[in-house]
């Protein structure tokens, strides 16, 4: 079975700099899906970012990048020029490209961002 | 984007009463949605799965028939605590698949349930 870790419970960065929240993942697979959601006090769960295993690029959107090192099993996540609005549960989540799986997505136990003025 | 939403947003119930939560595809039509329970300051844990039209996949160590789902239309996909306890008191939430886009799943905000 695949599990997700996320060894950081709780992170603190200052606004405007970076921080790098991390993920390492358990898997047999060679065809599969990461991502990272934000859950902010409201609880909604946002799409931050998305990375096929098959792609060596790293994804980026905007502020946020990825370090996906498949033979690591690691796909961490750095956001840049650091907003008092990312302050969230940040949750890194595993889908599997198997034919055969339903599609569902195996959640980190979360790493909580404070984002200090 | 694509939009879920969920109702009701927050409910409170006695035990032994039975609480339907409704999850539902507002701009596209999904053939799977998922039903995931969070305990405070805990991550997300998948329940069940469902397609439509047919019976919801349900994980190891849930009860099935405590937590009914039914997933009647593309739109719509229904959970069930029957009998509910203070236990299950939690935050429940769903997301939905596309077929065109199935690599991407959209979250509803969630429902809490408080059972007294």
């Amino acid at each position: 079975a695949q599990t997700v870790t996320q060894s950081q419970p709780e992170m603190s960065v200052q606004e405007a700099e970076t921080v790098t929240l991390s993920c390492t993942y358990d898997t047999s697979e060679s065809d599969y899906y990461l991502f990272w959601y934000k859950q902010p006090p409201s609880r909604q769960m946002i799409l931050v970012i998305r990375q096929e295993a098959y792609k060596q690029q790293n994804a980026t959107e905007n502020r946020f990048s990825v370090n996906f090192q498949k033979a690591a099993k690691s796909f961490s996540l750095k956001i840049s020029d650091s907003q008092l609005g990312d302050a969230a549960m940040y949750f890194c989540a595993y889908r599997s490209d198997y034919g055969g799986s339903q599609g569902n997505l195996i959640f980190g136990k979360g790493t909580k961002l404070s984002v200090k003025p | 984007g694509a939009v879920v939403s969920q109702h009701p947003s927050w409910v409170i119930c006695k035990s032994g009463t039975s609480v339907k939560i409704e999850c539902r595809s507002l701009d596209f039509q999904a053939t799977t949605m998922f039903w995931y329970r969070q305990f405070p300051k805990q991550s997300l844990m998948l329940m069940a799965t469902s397609n439509e039209g047919s019976k919801a996949t349900y994980e190891q160590g849930v009860e099935k028939d405590k937590f009914l789902i039914n997933h009647a239309s593309l739109t719509l996909s229904t959970l069930t605590v029957t009998s509910a306890h203070p236990e299950d008191s939690s935050f429940y939430i769903c997301s939905a698949r596309t077929q065109l886009r199935t690599d991407t799943q959209y979250f509803g905000p969630g429902t809490r349930l408080t059972v007294l």
